[in-house]
């Protein structure tokens, strides 16, 4: 089993809709969470931390379930902009304190 | 002010030639990783350094692969004796101490072999 692990998608939706996207860790011991997103060809950039109340960021919402070791992030009313891949990523705890795993990413694109 | 500095930026190189990838970190920032991206693919992790502490190398996949870090700052990726599957884009992060806190990362070097 993969320590981070997202649904690849690809998810394809209308401008202006609601996606959501999922991920699954599996050290119970993680401690902290992020979502990224990486552009085409670009480096991986912080989208947000994912804090145990759920945050929001202007249309990002991220929530997470440390029961089920469940990390979601919601995008309301889609921009072209958004297409991207979004990578979920968990930081360790433990003796692999600061260790950050990133999942394989879900594929985004925002259509007319 | 000056964000993850990594060089070269392209590298082309025959199959079975060393080569060294640079990384220079934020200033400050105590902790640095390296990762590679196939095309298409997710991050794959390396190596990690956290200041003084021994580096966790348990992303690197074979003994061909080695890294440095200097005075806690600059590092650099090796790669002996390359093979055409290296080919990658090589990716430096560093933040600031603790998990808690969000990596920022270099544009990459792109490597290929061939």
């Amino acid at each position: 089993r993969k320590e981070v692990e997202q649904d690849p998608g690809p998810f394809n939706v209308p401008e202006g809709a609601t996606v959501a996207f999922n991920c699954t860790y599996s050290n119970s011991a993680s401690q902290s969470f992020f979502w990224y997103r990486q552009d085409c060809r670009k480096e991986p950039k912080l989208l947000m931390s994912v804090y145990s109340s759920g945050n929001e960021d202007g249309r990002f919402t991220a929530q997470l379930n440390r029961a089920s070791q469940y990390i979601s992030l919601l995008i309301r009313d889609s921009k072209l902009s958004d297409s991207a891949t979004y990578l979920c990523v968990v930081g360790a705890g433990g003796t692999s304190y600061g260790k950050l795993t990133f999942g394989q990413g879900t594929i985004l694109t925002v259509h007319p | 002010g000056a964000g993850v500095s990594q060089s070269p930026s392209n590298k082309v190189t025959e199959k079975g030639k060393d080569v060294e990838l640079r990384c220079d970190p934020i200033s400050g920032h105590t902790a640095l990783y390296w990762y590679r991206q196939s095309l298409g693919q997710g991050l794959e992790f390396l190596i990690y350094f956290q200041g003084n502490s021994a580096p966790d190398k348990s992303g690197l996949p074979s003994d061909r692969f080695s890294a440095e870090r200097t005075g806690g700052s600059v590092s650099t990726l090796t790669i002996q004796r390359t093979q055409q599957e290296d080919s990658a884009v090589y990716l430096c992060a560093s933040s600031i101490r603790g998990s808690n806190q969000p990596q920022h990362f270099g544009d990459g070097t792109r490597l290929s072999i061939l």
